[in-house]
């Protein structure tokens, strides 16, 4: 079955850059997107198609993707960006999310 | 405004039955396709099915395929996960969520379905 890596920890200080990374072999054809979630709620988009943006998503969330490895890049990172990231992805087997990534902002 | 809500989650024996339900409004329902994702406790997030916008196409994850059954009432507005079987590693919050041009983009506050003896 197809499968998402992600590491499953990422820790940086306020205002640093903090990298979240998802690897898998269909990335080269399909697209990544991020899913953000706070303790006790649901999933939120951030990012959509490798690299778009959702409305009402701060600037400082980007993506990118290049080969079996898609990006997250939350730069200058604050307090309230600590949550749970999935990488989300599709194949011809079905849909798939990473195991998450549970970043710390301290 | 987009509004997904979940209901039909509790307690239930090992081997018992629960339907899901999922209520949406604020936007088309008919439009769009549809899935359910579920959180098994301290866990990640776990796709379960998928159904397109009419109910003529079906996916489910290996998981859950043969037990559960994911279906619509576009009439109603509503979304529906009939569960059967159900193992203790079904344990999860349950979320419905919308679908556009392939990845969820809204989705539910989740229902929280528990199988214990």
């Amino acid at each position: 079955s197809y499968e998402l890596t992600q590491p499953p920890s990422v820790s940086v200080s306020p205002g640093q850059t903090a990298r979240i990374t998802c690897s898998g072999d269909a990335l080269p054809k399909k697209y990544a997107y991020w899913y953000q979630q706070k303790s006790g709620q649901a999933p939120v988009l951030v990012i959509y198609e490798d690299s778009k943006r959702p409305s009402g998503i701060p600037e400082r969330f980007s993506g990118s993707s290049s080969g079996t490895m898609a990006t997250l890049t939350i730069s200058g990172a604050q307090v309230e960006d600590e949550a749970d990231y999935y990488c989300y992805s599709t194949d011809s087997s079905g849909n798939q999310f990473g195991g998450g990534t549970k970043l710390t902002v301290l | 405004e987009v509004q997904l809500v979940e209901s039909g989650g509790g307690l239930v024996q090992p081997g018992g039955s629960l339907r899901l339900s999922c209520a949406a409004s604020g936007f088309t329902f008919s439009s769009y396709e549809m899935n359910w994702v579920r959180q098994a406790p301290g866990k990640g997030l776990e796709w379960v099915s998928y159904i397109s916008s009419s109910g003529s196409t079906i996916y489910y994850a290996d998981s859950v395929k043969g037990r559960f059954t994911i279906s619509r009432d576009n009439a109603k507005n509503s979304l529906y996960l009939q569960m059967n079987s159900l193992r203790a590693e079904d344990t999860a919050v349950y979320y419905c969520a919308r679908e556009d041009s392939n990845y969820p983009d809204y989705w539910g506050q989740g229902t929280l379905v528990t199988v214990s003896s």
